[in-house]
């Protein structure tokens, strides 16, 4: 069974540009979450999406970030414009549902450099 | 709010020694799950085992056991006789079980580096 992918592994923009970020989810899972890593701490939750619609987003910065599960399978985080503080590990998560406490399987991550 | 705590930043052993893990966990849900993860150099996490809340029995996998104990809040995972391989970042995590999703808080995360 394949993995959850991401696409791309590394990114290294200067601040103020735009970036994007791809994830595809194992086949069937419903939900798909992405989490920003910051270099010596855990993953934190971004956003949470069920299918194609949003179950959580409060710690999405949404001045500058923004993501859609288009037909609820493949989604994509964008970063408009990005800062300093934005590098990181950004990594997708997908799971067979919610309120289950399935555990989540995640991709390899987009390591974004913002200099 | 529910919160996750990995006290050791770092621990270092040699090669067959056994080493804990500490994980202290807060939260106000009677219903919750424990998770631990691997994150090895190449960056992916790696799921190791989830435990809900109403289920204290200590699980063993092979040179990997946990022990959850809701008395202390705590959900610790040793490794026996570790090996070079072990060497990575765990970390814990708390998810609550609501209707809003399962979301993961993570701990701060334990690096481990097992010197042969």
């Amino acid at each position: 069974e394949a993995g959850v992918a991401q696409s791309p592994r590394y990114k290294i923009i200067e601040k103020r540009q735009s970036v994007a970020f791809w994830c595809n989810p194992i086949s069937g899972h419903a939900t798909l979450y992405w989490y920003q890593q910051i270099l010596g701490q855990g993953p934190k939750l971004l956003i949470q999406f069920q299918n194609n619609g949003v179950v959580d987003d409060s710690q999405l910065p949404k001045d500058r970030f923004s993501a859609e599960r288009l037909k609820g399978v493949d989604s994509t985080l964008k970063i408009q414009p990005a800062k300093l503080e934005d590098s990181a590990v950004y990594l997708c998560a997908s799971s067979l549902g919610t309120g289950t406490g399935v555990g989540a399987f995640f991709g390899q991550g987009t390591r974004l450099t913002v200099v | 709010a529910q919160k996750v705590t990995q006290a050791q930043t770092e621990i270092s052993v040699v090669e067959k020694e056994d080493v804990t893990l500490d994980c202290v966990y807060e939260t106000r849900d009677t219903t919750y799950y424990l998770f631990w993860y691997k994150q090895p150099p190449s960056g992916e996490l790696v799921f190791l085992i989830r435990r809900n809340s109403f289920d204290e029995q200590n699980e063993i996998s092979g040179r990997y056991s946990w022990n959850f104990q809701k008395s202390t809040s705590s959900f610790n995972f040793t490794i026996t006789a570790s090996q070079v391989v072990d060497s990575a970042v765990y970390f814990c995590a708390l998810s609550e079980d609501n209707n809003a999703g399962n979301m993961l808080t993570f701990g701060g995360g334990t690096r481990l580096m097992v010197k042969p």
